[in-house]
This record gives C-alpha cells, sequence and structure tokens, in this order.
C-alpha cells in the first residue's frame, strides 16, 4: 500500500509570498495532521483535520491555514511567508482522530 | 505544560546496544511513541507505547516507561549502521493527532 505522499518536495518562496502545499493520506485514513519541522528540532503541530472539519490547532499564527477535501487529502496554506517559516512540512495520516499518526516524507520550504 | 527532553547525540560501536532516553513532563500522556527521522526524510513510527505499561518489546527494540519519574527509554539490541538516524520521542496526552516531540537524539553507529 502506498503511504503518504506529499507535494511538491522541494520549494523555494520569497518573503511575502503564498504557498500551498498538498497531502494524500494512507487509503482509507480519514484524518490528516500537519506539523513543522525546523531545522535542528522536533516537529510541532500545526492542525489536525478529521472529516474536513478542523479538530486541533497548534500555537501558529493566521497566516496559516488548512482545509481537507471530500476524498481525505489536505492542502496547508501559508501566506505572507517569512524567513523564519523556512522547515520541513510534515504531512500525517492516521485512520480516525485519535489513532497512531503515520507521516510522509515531508515538503522542504525555503524562504529567501 | 508540555515538554519533551533528549540528549542530543549518541555514539556507539556496530554490535553493541544503544539507549536513548527521554523525559516528559505531562503526567497525563497517554501514549508515548519513538520515531526514526534519516537524513532528508519524513519520520518513521517504530514503536509505541500505552501509559499504562512498563515494558514493550518488538524484535530489536525495546521500551521501558518509568511513569514515576517519568522517562522513556529506547534500546536497540545489535546495532548496525543502518540505524544511523535521528530517534525522536514524543508525547500524547489527549487527541494521537497531537503530539509533543523532543529535540531528537542523533545515533552515529561506527565500525
Amino acid at each position: 500500500d502506498a503511504g503518504v505522499t506529499q507535494s511538491p518536495t522541494h520549494l523555494i518562496k520569497t518573503r511575502g509570498q503564498h504557498v500551498t502545499l498538498r497531502c494524500s493520506p494512507i487509503s482509507g485514513h480519514k484524518s490528516v495532521s500537519w506539523y513543522q519541522q525546523v531545522l535542528g528540532q522536533g516537529p510541532q503541530f500545526i492542525f489536525q483535520y478529521y472529516e474536513k472539519e478542523e479538530r486541533g490547532r497548534g500555537n501558529f499564527p493566521d497566516r496559516f491555514s488548512a482545509r481537507q477535501f471530500p476524498n481525505y487529502s489536505s492542502e496547508l496554506n501559508v501566506n505572507a511567508l517569512l524567513l523564519g517559516d523556512s522547515a520541513l512540512y510534515l504531512c500525517a495520516s492516521s485512520l480516525d482522530r485519535d489513532r497512531t499518526l503515520y507521516f510522509g516524507p515531508g515538503t522542504r520550504l525555503t524562504v529567501t | 505544560g508540555e515538554d519533551v527532553e533528549q540528549s542530543l547525540f549518541l555514539s556507539v560501536r556496530e554490535g553493541d546496544s544503544s539507549v536513548i532516553n527521554c523525559t516528559y513532563t505531562d503526567s497525563s500522556s497517554t501514549y508515548l511513541y519513538w520515531y526514526k527521522q534519516e537524513p532528508g526524510a519524513g519520520l518513521q513510527l517504530l514503536t509505541y507505547i500505552f501509559s499504562n505499561m512498563d515494558m514493550k518489546q518488538d524484535q530489536r527494540l525495546t521500551v521501558l516507561l518509568n511513569k514515576k519519574d517519568k522517562h522513556l527509554s529506547l534500546r536497540i539490541a545489535d546495532t548496525q549502521t543502518g540505524d544511523s538516524a535521528i530517534y525522536f520521542c514524543a508525547e500524547s496526552t489527549g487527541t494521537a493527532s497531537k503530539l509533543t516531540f523532543g529535540t531528537g537524539t542523533r545515533l552515529q553507529v561506527t565500525l
């Protein structure tokens, strides 16, 4: 079975721009979570979506938003990019909102 | 609040056992996890333990949980060069999707 897939793999953006990251969960998984991993640190929770509704939000500004589609795939949007947004963005899926997470390979975002 | 701490670096010789330690502060943790991250890759779930367990063994991996001291350890038996990676411990207190991660321990395996 295919694991969690994310696109694009790498992305370079300029300060002030907007970015959209995409995630497809493992087949049958209904919950998607997003994490930000800054270089040298552990991942930090951004959002959880389950059945197309936001079920949890971490300590991130409103510039960060996400949504989940009827096929359970998800997008993470970041507006007005800052240099500090440079990180590996990880998507994880789980069978439902309260089960073990399985992570994708991540999207590496560089903001210049 | 939630805080998870790990030592930054561990070096072991191939064939030896590795022990990676983690401490956490939230006594209401329900599940504790170990993830492995290889360079440029995402996180691979290695194992997890429910907070009412003391130990869990899975092939070369042994997880020990001391709930009184809020201490978690991961023992890798017969460590191989392919085990070289960063190991993260993580805890969940409510929903299992909201994990709090440590800063990671870089395991270096030497010949």
